[in-house]
């Protein structure tokens, strides 16, 4: 199975600063990967796919970079209702992976 | 749009199954493909499976081999996890999920609500 290894498992930032995830592969995805967010009590809602394409309707403030192994997602200006676990998946070779997530709270 | 409506929460024994249901709507079910991840109290997702109506294919992790059943009903535009030798760690938060395309399985751009299953004797 491919390993997806999210980094930070969590973190805290002010409102307005620009936030980072990262999210390795235990071997090559090319760009079969996508980032979902959740906030607490709901679904997860997908936010990049591809792995850089913006799902509609989500703001621009959300990006997302990388191939092969490497990916990051960033937050360009946190906003308080950004608050919520984030997860990346592949979707290249089953089983289809995602991360452990990453918790993100407003310091 | 797309709008995936799951069956309501189960209790069940260990050693028994669970089928839950997810009714697409906003399109035809052939439109597109039909995944199930779960999630356990306070824990991350995992990806179970998925089938896709027009190929009439479904996928399975490795994990679930044996033990879950993906079927989709094309004239009630539904589609249907079932999962046996029910065990608590089979505690979960069920969700499917749907690309909204007919062809490929993934992104999971639309979700259902999600149904609680919960095993306990």
């Amino acid at each position: 199975d491919i390993q997806m290894t999210q980094s930070p498992s969590s973190l805290s930032a002010s409102v307005g600063d620009r936030v980072t995830i990262t999210c390795q592969a235990s071997q090559d995805i090319d760009n079969y990967l996508s980032w979902y967010q959740q906030k607490p009590g709901k679904a997860p809602q997908l936010l990049i796919y591809d792995p850089s394409d913006l799902q509609t309707r989500v703001p621009s403030r959300f990006s997302g970079s990388g191939s092969g192994t490497d990916f990051t997602f960033t937050i360009s200006s946190l906003q308080p209702e950004d608050v919520a676990t984030y997860y990346c998946q592949q979707y290249h070779s089953l089983p289809y992976t995602f991360g452990q997530g990453t918790r993100l709270e407003i310091k | 749009q797309v709008q995936l409506v799951q069956s309501g929460a189960e209790v069940k024994k260990p050693g028994s199954s669970v089928k839950v249901s997810c009714k697409a709507s906003g399109g035809t079910f052939s439109s597109y493909a039909i995944n199930w991840v779960r999630q356990a109290p306070g824990q991350g997702l995992e990806w179970m499976g998925g089938i896709i109506p027009i190929f009439d294919t479904v996928d399975y992790a490795q994990k679930f081999q044996g033990r879950l059943t993906i079927t989709a009903d094309k004239s009630t535009i539904t589609a249907y996890m079932e999962l046996n030798s029910l065990r608590s760690e089979d505690t979960a938060l069920y969700y499917c999920a749907s690309s909204g395309l007919g062809y490929q399985l993934f992104p999971l751009g639309y979700w259902g609500q999600g149904t609680l299953v919960t095993v306990s004797s």
